[in-house]
């Protein structure tokens, strides 16, 4: 069955950097859309970046453009989010979220989170 | 960006019908997905394009979309109903997803 399992969060300093892994099962990460999306603990969530499922586009949430990429190595089917330059605003639960080839789609499934704090 | 607008808070009897309301510009023209969060949980879509339901959500849940408005409606209320629940599109013209703020249910 489909599975999503995010990896690498922590406890890092403002400034420093941090990168999410999602290791996918059950579907290959070539054939859709990958997210991701966060959740500030007790408030909303909050999409963050998107690859398409042919790679050729990935957009940003402003609030992460130019210090997040997203990227996926599909030899380890598994979706990454490099996160540079982190400030306490992104202390958050990251998830990983499957989209579709349509990008209008629904996150059919989503990982667990992974917890990212920043702070010193 | 696109803003989508819902209730903070819906508060329903078990056996009653909830509503919760997701206003958008034009909401209508584009396709509205909800998501149920449970406390310590992943969201969990439960109506997609619209009005579709995977399989594994209850009959109970329906949703609508026309004009400014998008409506999730859970039907016969149950006591595992209660979570947050979140409506979703895909904003073209920013090429982004946007969420809803977010409609915490209560059974009372």
């Amino acid at each position: 069955q489909v599975q999503l399992v995010e990896s690498g969060g922590g406890v890092v300093q403002p400034g420093r950097s941090l990168r999410l892994s999602c290791e996918a099962s059950g579907f290959t990460l070539s054939s859709f859309a990958m997210h991701w999306v966060r959740q500030t603990p007790g408030r909303g969530l909050e999409w963050v970046a998107i690859i398409s499922f042919d790679v050729t586009s990935k957009y940003y949430a402003d609030s992460v453009k130019g210090r997040f990429t997203i990227s996926r190595d599909i030899s380890k089917n598994t979706l990454y989010l490099q996160m540079n330059s982190l400030r306490p605003e992104d202390t958050a639960v990251y998830y990983c979220a499957r989209g579709g080839l349509d990008t209008s789609g629904p996150f059919d499934y989503w990982g667990q989170g992974t917890l990212v704090t920043v702070s010193s | 960006s696109y803003v989508l607008t819902q209730p903070p808070s819906v508060s329903v009897a078990p056996g009653k019908t909830a509503r919760i309301t997701c206003g958008g510009n034009n909401v209508g023209s584009k396709s509205v997905h909800w998501y149920q969060q449970k406390p310590g949980q992943a969201p969990v879509v439960v109506i997609y394009y619209d009005s579709d339901r995977p399989s594994g959500t209850p009959e109970r849940f329906s949703g609508s979309n026309t004009g400014n408005t998008a409506t999730l409606t859970i039907s016969r209320v149950e006591a595992g109903d209660e979570a947050d629940y979140y409506c979703q599109v895909w904003d073209s013209s920013s090429d982004h997803p946007a969420f809803g703020g977010g409609t915490k249910v209560t059974v009372l």
